[in-house]
């Protein structure tokens, strides 16, 4: 079946370093989404991606496809103690009626001030 | 954004019984909704899909009987655990979407503890 691998399993940074989580599928995607989970909440919608090599930035946070609509990262610029989470790709092979979300292990990110 | 609650937040059950668990769309019609389960640090695993009117699709490994999902309306499914055992312990959060460009909402989750 569809596996959506996601990297690094674990992230620490000092506030104000840059991070990256890299979300790879074994399949093409019809989209991609990403999600925040804050420790002890629900993941929250952060992004879809739809095109092929699409780029999107939400103020510190770049989000991009790649060409083979096969893989996707995000990556925060400058990093601050808000930023903690869980951050899960999940990607959507279906594009119609079978629309199914695979989610990745996610990457969580803590941040030390 | 678009809004689904769920009830309860937690619940804590004897082992045997059976536990009702619902997720709302608040403000929207959500012709799809579905039912994840989440351990301790892991990821969100997909139990079922839930179409309004029609029957669940369960993913492979997840046991229909035991977990009975009902999607009465647009705006209202039900997990229904029964015969819970301790193994059944977990986060339990629903998910509905909405229209273009269909994004996915989550409910804030169930924490079932089963004693």
């Amino acid at each position: 079946g569809q596996q959506v691998m996601q990297i690094p399993q674990y992230q620490h940074v000092q506030e104000g370093e840059d991070f990256t989580t890299y979300c790879n599928s074994s399949t093409t995607l019809s989209n991609i989404q990403w999600y925040k989970q804050r420790p002890g909440g629900h993941p929250v919608f952060l992004i879809q991606l739809v095109k092929s090599g699409e780029v999107k930035k939400q103020k510190r946070l770049t989000f991009q496809f790649g060409e083979a609509k096969k893989n996707s990262s995000l990556h925060i610029t400058a990093t601050q103690t808000t930023d903690v989470g869980t951050y899960f790709c999940a990607g959507d092979r279906s594009g119609g009626s079978n629309y199914k979300l695979t989610f990745g292990k996610g990457t969580l990110l803590t941040v030390n001030p | 954004g678009a809004v689904v609650s769920q009830h309860p937040s937690w619940v804590i059950c004897k082992s045997g019984t059976s536990v009702k668990i619902e997720c709302r769309s608040l403000d929207f019609q959500a012709t799809t909704m579905f039912w994840y389960r989440q351990f301790p640090k892991q990821s969100l695993m997909l139990m079922a899909t839930s179409n309004e009117g029609s029957k669940a699709t369960y993913e492979q490994g997840v046991e229909k009987d035991k977990f009975l999902i009902n999607h009465a309306s647009l705006t209202l499914s039900t997990l229904t655990v029964t015969s819970a055992h301790p193994e059944d312990s977990s986060f339990y959060i629903c998910s509905a979407r909405d229209r273009a460009p269909y994004e996915q909402y989550f409910g804030p989750g169930t924490r079932l503890t089963v004693t």
